[in-house]
């Protein structure tokens, strides 16, 4: 069973641009979270997407967008880039099926995208 | 508010050492979970374990065993015999009510086993 996917591995963009960050999860799975790794603030928690819905979120400003698609994959969004954007991002995945099964509550991760803004 | 704290920020150890990793968390939730995660060079998160408010029945995973102790607010993780392969950054994160996706994690511990 293949893993959580993510496009591309590497990226470096200039201040002021924009970029998008891929995710296919697990087949099956139906929730796909986003975190931002940092040096300075660890990793940290940007959204959550369930059945194409944004259900979670964190407290990041709204450069930061996302969305999922109707075959569970999610993108998100970076406009205006910063320095500080530099970061990897990293999406997880779990199968989620419903209340009263958070046993299957696990999160998976993929191997992120490192971004680079110069 | 959820928060985890690791307060060993580096640990190094000689190959066949024991070693344990410290997590204290802190939640006003009565339902919660808690994880462990290996993060190698790589970058990939691997998960290791997770545990839920409910059982404070420790485990054992071959070299590996978690210690619950809710009354200390701690899931410490014990690595036996320890390996240059487990040189990693260990995270312990938690989860709170009962869809749990919303993770907290703490800052890492940094593990190097040297030969």
């Amino acid at each position: 069973k293949a893993g959580v996917t993510q496009t591309p591995r590497y990226l470096i963009k200039t201040r002021g641009q924009q970029v998008t960050l891929s995710c296919s999860p697990i087949s099956g799975h139906r929730s796909v979270s986003w975190y931002q790794q940092t040096p300075g603030q660890g990793l940290q928690f940007l959204f959550e997407y369930f059945s194409e819905t944004q259900r979670n979120k964190g407290n990041f400003p709204g450069r930061f967008s996302g969305r999922q698609f109707s075959n569970s994959r999610s993108e998100m969004n970076v406009s205006t880039l910063e320095l500080g954007d530099s970061a990897l991002y990293l999406c997880a995945s779990s199968l989620d099926p419903g209340p009263g099964q958070s046993a299957k509550n696990i999160q998976y991760f993929g191997a992120g995208t490192r971004l680079s803004v110069l | 508010a959820q928060k985890v704290t690791q307060a060993q920020t580096e640990i190094s150890v000689v190959e066949k050492e024991d070693v344990t990793l410290d997590c204290v968390y802190e939640t006003r939730d009565t339902t919660y979970y808690l994880f462990w995660y290996k993060q190698p060079p790589s970058g990939e998160l691997v998960f290791l374990i997770r545990r839920n408010s409910f059982d404070e029945q420790n485990e054992i995973s071959g070299r590996y065993s978690w210690n619950f102790q809710k009354s200390t607010s701690s899931f410490n993780f014990t690595i036996t015999a320890s390996q240059v392969v487990d040189s990693a950054v260990y995270f312990c994160a938690l989860s709170e009510g009962n869809y749990g996706q919303n993770f907290v994690f703490g800052p890492g511990t940094r593990l190097s086993v040297l030969p």
